[in-house]
């Protein structure tokens, strides 16, 4: 079973902090990566996608992928309270047919 | 553009009990999944249709889980029967095609507890 590992928190970050969420993943073959949020009690919803080694710049958001350490990363700028909430790292297997999640961190961002 | 839909929201059954749950994915959509997510964890997948057949169902537990997607729009998802450790959010997803330039679209989930 291929695995995708996520440090649970919680990750404490001040209001207007930087907060660095990473992910590490076992499937060598694997191309492509998403971070996922989710409020409480809510579903996941999709924040950023990425799919070759770098960074992909949205908004607050900076994903950073690392295919040869087999690392993700998610950098949020400016981190508001709303921010709060889990944050999934997924991670498709060799044949791009089926998304594995890691555990979640869960951030928690003070004012 | 509607969501996934997902009925019921909440399911209280008692162990050995059996329960259905149901999903009507984004119009258009061929691929659908379930996933199951226990507190605390990641959703972790259990079947994933392509219209409507079984492309993946390695990890669901097949003597009390079945599910099927007829006409490859909505699927149920049957658990017969239940156990204390099946209490769970069951996440019906889905996506316009498979492969990995598809997101998927969750819905709201429907929360399983069995006592």
């Amino acid at each position: 079973q291929k695995e995708v590992e996520q440090n649970s928190g919680p990750l404490s970050v001040p209001e207007g902090a930087i907060a660095s969420l990473n992910c590490t993943y076992s499937d060598r073959g694997s191309q492509s990566f998403f971070w996922y949020r989710q409020y409480s009690g809510k579903s996941p919803e999709l924040i950023m996608s990425i799919y070759s080694n770098g960074d992909k710049e949205d908004g607050r958001f900076t994903a950073q992928l690392n295919k040869a350490s087999q690392y993700v990363s998610l950098l949020i700028r400016d981190s508001q309270p709303s921010d709060s909430a889990t944050y999934l790292c997924a991670v498709t297997n060799q044949a791009g047919t089926a998304l594995i999640f890691g555990k979640g961190t869960t951030l928690s961002v003070s004012s | 553009e509607a969501g996934v839909a997902q009925s019921p929201r909440y399911k209280i059954i008692e162990k050995r009990q059996s329960v259905a749950f149901w999903c009507n994915p984004i119009s258009g959509h061929a691929t659908l999944y379930w996933y199951q997510q226990i507190l605390g964890q990641g959703p972790k997948l259990l079947i994933q249709f392509q219209n409507n057949g079984v492309v993946d169902d390695s990890q669901l537990p097949k003597d009390r889980f079945s599910a099927e997607r007829l006409k490859g729009v909505d699927s149920t998802l049957k658990i017969q029967p239940a156990k204390l450790e099946d209490s769970a959010v069951y996440l019906c997803a889905s996506s316009w095609a498979r492969g990995q330039n598809s997101p998927l679209h969750f819905g709201n989930g429907t929360r399983l507890t069995v006592t």
